[in-house]
């Protein structure tokens, strides 16, 4: 029973270039949350999606930051023109979405924006 | 509203002795507090955690002590081992979705 499988591991871009991330939940998971993780820094909610809906993006920038879960495929977190600062590791998190269910983390995606 | 204050920001322990990491947070409203433990490269995994009709959960060698009144919640982490050297986080979130809030973590590192 695989977990949440995020790819790729680890990104580089330089300024101005477009980053995609992608987001595998457990199986039997139609909830999806993006978090990033800022250097010595706790995680930051960005994103929750279920099925081809954004619940609440409360938490992502209003520009340049994107994120999708269609019908079928994995969920993608879309970053145009990076800068600098989008430098983190990112986070996927799925659960069932029920009451008392957990949230099961991914192992991230490392950016690095040169 | 949103915060949640974690500390210490590190903590070392020796083997065999007890670690505490305290968490506090504001909004009334949050009815959910897991604590995840992260090694370097991973992502966070959950350990444990509380919802607020009861003031004390264990499992193992972790357990969250909960305080509604004073807003706070901790974790003790018994007979501390080596392996238990990693960054904690608390959070919290309200109702069934988890747009979890974070603590700032702590590093515990326990000493041989």
């Amino acid at each position: 029973n695989a977990g949440v499988m995020q790819n790729p591991r680890h990104l580089v871009r330089r300024r101005g270039q477009e980053a995609r991330l992608r987001c595998s939940p457990m199986k039997g998971h139609s909830h999806v949350y993006w978090y990033r993780q800022l250097p010595e820094e706790g995680l930051k909610f960005m994103v929750y999606l279920q099925k081809e809906n954004i619940i609440d993006e409360s938490g992502m920038p209003k520009e340049r930051f994107s994120a999708e879960f269609p019908k079928e495929g994995p969920s993608i977190l879309r970053i145009q023109q990076v800068v600098r600062g989008d430098s983190a590791a990112y986070f996927c998190a799925s659960s069932p979405g029920s009451y008392n269910s957990p949230l099961h983390f991914g192992n991230g995606t490392r950016l690095t924006v040169t | 509203q949103q915060q949640v204050k974690q500390s210490p920001q590190s903590l070392i322990v020796q083997k065999g002795g007890i670690s505490i990491i305290n968490c506090a947070y504001e909004n009334t409203a949050f009815d959910y507090f897991p604590w995840y433990q992260q090694f370097p490269g991973k992502g966070p995994a959950l350990l444990i955690a509380i919802r607020p009709d009861v003031s004390e959960k264990k499992e193992g060698r972790f357990t969250i002590s909960f305080n509604k009144s004073a807003k706070q919640f901790s974790l003790h982490i018994m007979d501390s081992q080596p392996g238990d050297s990693a960054t904690y986080f608390c959070a919290a979130s309200k109702g069934s979705a988890r747009q979890l809030t974070f603590g700032s973590g702590t590093q515990l590192t326990v000493l041989p």
